[in-house]
């Protein structure tokens, strides 16, 4: 059973389109998150979300609309892609109470935009 | 805030040399810290992590760590590298809110194995 699964693996669009990525976990968690990880493999937190709530809005346009139909789901929705949008998109989760914060990850999806 | 710097973005080792990997952090508190290991095109999967107790914390796959407070350190170690270890390596220090406000990422080091 895999923990994080994301879909879809691989992503090829124009710009212009509108394009969801989807995310589940298994683990019972409380707390999912979406990162980006650009092409210098730096990856950055964009989203945080606590039992449906959103908590972490990182500098993100807002062209990204991240969407918790419940705690284990945090799908990634991106209006109007950019060039700029391209990179991997990892989804994560955790417990957030009497823990130390340790994420576990997806295998990511791997976003071109042309 | 907290931040993690890497200093090496690519070291490279020979098979069954052994290895270290730089890790400072900057944080207010007592930190939480990790290495993550991502192999190419995978997503991270985690090697080890800090609490507190031990300085010295062990892995899988061999690996350590260590902590060490006055250098604001958390290298991480291997006596012997396999050419299945080349990935890239990530420490990570636990966001100062706590809670739900994730990990943040040192750049990574891209370790390749030479034969």
């Amino acid at each position: 059973d895999t923990a994080v699964s994301q879909t879809p693996k691989y992503l090829v669009t124009q710009m212009g389109n509108d394009k969801s990525i989807k995310c589940e976990q298994n683990l019972g968690h409380d707390t999912m998150y979406w990162y980006k990880q650009d092409s210098k493999k730096f990856l950055k937190i964009m989203f945080s979300y606590n039992n449906k709530e959103l908590i972490i809005n990182e500098t993100v346009p807002n062209r990204f609309s991240p969407k918790s139909p419940d705690k284990a789901h945090l799908n990634l929705h991106i209006n109007s892609l950019e060039l700029g949008d391209s990179a991997v998109y990892f989804c994560a989760s955790s417990h957030t109470k009497g823990t130390t914060g340790e994420l576990f990850f997806g295998e990511g999806s791997r976003l071109t935009v042309l | 805030a907290q931040s993690v710097t890497q200093p090496d973005i690519h070291i490279t080792v020979s098979e069954g040399a052994s290895l270290e990997l730089r890790c400072n952090y900057s944080y207010g508190a007592t930190p939480y810290l990790f290495w993550y290991v991502q192999s190419p095109g995978q997503g991270l999967q985690l090697l080890l992590k800090y609490f507190s107790g031990d300085t010295l914390v062990q892995g899988i796959k061999g690996f350590e760590a260590e902590f060490k407070r006055s250098q604001s350190s958390f290298n991480l170690r291997k006596p012997s590298v396999h050419w299945s270890d080349a990935a890239e390596y990530f420490c990570a220090v636990v966001n100062s809110g706590g809670g739900a406000d994730g990990l943040t990422f040192g750049k990574g080091t891209h370790l390749i194995i030479q034969p």
